[in-house]
């Protein structure tokens, strides 16, 4: 058990709708990665938080959108929903802002039909 | 050409022997990642490495950083290590938090 814990563990949705994914961070880590792992493009970056501020940026669609609240949680907002969202998002954690040991969720895996 | 590029793509071993996975990227780094997935999805973390060697177990991670190569080697290889293993790097410069992955490496030990 890494400590990081993601829900849903599952979730079944229709193109065009919008979906909520949450992740909390272990205990005392204030950073907060997000990726997407699709058959076709693997497994991506797509943002990182690091106490309540974005803190990089990679292949994040302008339909999709994240926070961190100030209790540490993370939550990645996905709009507009097309079939190719389909994938499993993983939240991972880290104590520092920079270079650090990732601690990862046992990921959300989003299907859209 | 990918900026993490892993060999091989599939491999398959049987119980006890000896593994070596290679990772070799084209960017300036500031760390290189080690990470195993296993059916159902779960990723965890192997090894963290800035340079030279660390060991864990069975698992040994080494890396190079002038030829900008890294490898994971398992000993005495079991059916239980059967995974995806994917290397990932933290490119040098401001955005530390980026991974960049490489494509993974099926491993598939029988008993």
């Amino acid at each position: 058990d890494s400590g990081v814990t993601q829900t849903p563990k599952h979730l079944i949705t229709a193109t065009g709708q919008r979906v909520t994914l949450r992740c909390s961070p272990r205990s005392g880590d204030l950073s907060v990665y997000w990726y997407q792992q699709s058959l076709d493009q693997g497994l991506q970056f797509l943002i990182q938080y690091y106490n309540g501020e974005e803190r990089a940026k990679g292949n994040i669609l302008e339909r999709f959108s994240a926070q961190q609240f100030p209790d540490l949680h993370s939550e990645l907002n996905l709009s507009s929903l097309e079939l190719g969202d389909s994938a499993l998002y993983f939240c991972a954690s880290s104590p520092r802002a920079g270079v650090g040991e990732l601690f990862f969720g046992e990921g959300s895996r989003l299907t859209v039909l | 050409k990918n900026e993490v590029e892993q060999s091989p793509q599939n491999l398959t071993a049987q119980e006890g022997e000896f593994i070596t996975i290679n990772c070799s990227y084209s960017v300036g780094i500031s760390a290189l990642h080690w990470l195993q997935q296993h059916p159902g999805g779960g990723i965890v973390s192997l090894f963290m490495l800035s340079s030279g060697k660390k060991k864990h177990g069975r698992l040994i991670a080494t890396i190079n950083i002038q030829e900008k190569h890294s490898s994971l080697h398992i000993t005495a290889s079991h059916p239980r290590d059967s995974a995806v293993y994917i290397c990932a790097v933290n490119a040098g410069g401001t955005s530390y938090g980026k991974l960049t992955f490489g494509q993974g490496t099926i491993l598939t030990v029988h008993p």
